[in-house]
């Protein structure tokens, strides 16, 4: 079955310093990984997704991810936050079928 | 906590029938509900925000009156997808506000014949 997990509710940076979002997933099969923002009482925004290829994968706003196979892993990373990156992240994972699971979402702080 | 659910969890309908997706907060109440569509290897699509006690905003591109949404209660709200055809077949998956978190329902799959 799959399955994604986001370790950290809450993840607080300074700004201007780099940032990590972690995910971790488990799927039988080839995964198909996103990551999503959503913004107070809005729907998710698509930020990027890893389908095949390169393991960066960069994204809107900056936002780029890296796969790790070895690791199941696909964090979340930004070289440089903005405070208007505060926001809720959610990583979910696909197995190439339609049906996609969420992790529980991380919140992100970014301070001035 | 926090217990989104949708029934039914996969349905199979001909073509020209009309499909009922209820998505429910099970242990919280839920003013704002989403519901979003899945396509395979690609990203989640939103297709309208559904408040309690007033009209679904949609999103672009996406037929009101193909995908009725009515948000009833707080507990509470169901996507019909009038006239479906083949194309509608898809991943549904709903989710519910609340204290500025989704909570997301485990998806509905149709399929249309």
């Amino acid at each position: 079955a799959q399955s994604v997990a986001q370790p950290e509710d809450q993840v607080n940076v300074a700004e201007g310093n780099p940032l990590t979002v972690k995910c971790t997933y488990s799927v039988s099969g080839n995964p198909y990984l996103f990551w999503y923002v959503q913004y107070p009482n809005r729907g998710l925004q698509f930020l990027l997704k890893y389908i095949t290829g390169d393991n960066l994968v960069k994204g809107s706003y900056g936002f780029e991810a890296e796969f790790n196979k070895s690791q199941t892993s696909f964090h979340l990373k930004k070289p440089s936050a903005l405070v208007s990156d505060s926001a809720l992240y959610f990583c979910a994972v696909s197995d190439g079928d339609d049906k996609i699971i969420f992790g529980k979402g991380t919140r992100l702080h970014i301070l001035p | 906590g926090a217990v989104v659910s949708q029934h039914p969890s996969w349905v199979i309908c001909k073509s020209g029938t009309s499909v009922k997706i209820e998505c429910r907060s099970l242990d919280f109440q839920a003013t704002t509900m989403f519901w979003y569509r899945q396509f395979p290897k690609q990203s989640l699509m939103l297709m309208a925000t559904s408040n309690e006690g007033s009209k679904a905003t949609y999103e672009q591109g996406v037929e009101k009156d193909k995908f009725l949404i009515n948000h009833a209660s707080l507990t509470l709200s169901t996507l019909t997808v009038t006239s479906a055809h083949p194309e509608d077949s898809s991943f549904y998956i709903c989710s519910a506000l609340a204290a500025d978190t989704q909570y997301f329902g485990p998806g509905t799959r149709l399929t249309v014949l």
